[in-house]
């Protein structure tokens, strides 16, 4: 159980850009969702949390406008990277979490590399 | 704000030797999570503790959480390779409402 899927699993694009990613619960429903970003070897950064039905909140220094992101139901949340950038590029990993607990089941991640 | 350290950064073992790592906290928490991420993989939930002075077993990872609930350890019994990875602890505040705050991770390499 508590299986999370992201896709797409990686994803090339263009500079100026938008790539969207998905994340899914898939066997339970998640009212907490988070997004991360991880640079090789090392921890994670959270970006923001998103809450069903609510506005995500955005950690400090991220841009919520470049970094749009959708909570719509208790299964799926997604990430939007607008214009993307180089600088982009990263491992965005989402995670979900069962209402009432606060553990906290990851998706696979994407891979995203801005040419 | 919250603060969560986790030492070694790295740690190289001979398979069959023991492993620590530790978690040290800036603030007192409400719990911990420890998770493992496999290399090129995704972290995976390992345990969470919540007790003051709490410890888990699970096979050959220990787990405890201190007493004055601001530090934490993961133990793990005669290493072998399918431990190789780094393990997070990630601690809840009192006060952080919903999300957790992340470790720098452990890496670990075992040598066979």
């Amino acid at each position: 159980g508590a299986v999370v899927s992201q896709h797409p699993s990686w994803v090339i694009c263009k500079s100026g850009t938008s790539v969207k990613i998905e994340c899914r619960s898939l066997d339970f429903q998640a009212t907490t969702m988070f997004w991360y970003r991880q640079f090789p070897k090392q921890s994670l950064m959270l970006m923001a949390t998103s809450n069903e039905g609510s506005k995500a909140t955005y950690e400090q220094g991220v841009e919520k406008d470049k970094f749009l992101i959708n909570h719509a139901s208790l299964t799926l949340s997604t990430l939007t990277v607008t214009s993307a950038h180089p600088e982009d590029s990263s491992f965005y990993i989402c995670s979900a979490r069962i209402r009432g607990r606060y553990e906290q089941y990851f998706g696979p991640g994407t891979r995203l590399t801005v040419t | 704000g919250q603060q969560v350290m986790q030492i070694p950064q790295y740690q190289h073992v001979q398979e069959g030797e023991d492993f620590t790592t530790y978690c040290n906290s800036s603030t007192t928490l409400s719990n911990i999570q420890w998770y493992k991420q496999r290399p090129g993989g995704h972290p995976v939930f390992l345990i969470q503790l919540v007790k003051s002075g709490e410890v888990k077993k699970q096979k050959r990872l220990t787990f405890q959480f201190g007493e004055a609930k601001k530090n934490s350890s993961l133990h793990i019994t005669a290493t072998q390779t399918t431990d190789v990875g780094t393990y997070f602890c990630a601690g809840l505040g009192k006060t952080s409402y919903d999300k957790v705050i992340f470790g720098p991770g452990t890496s670990l390499s075992v040598i066979p």
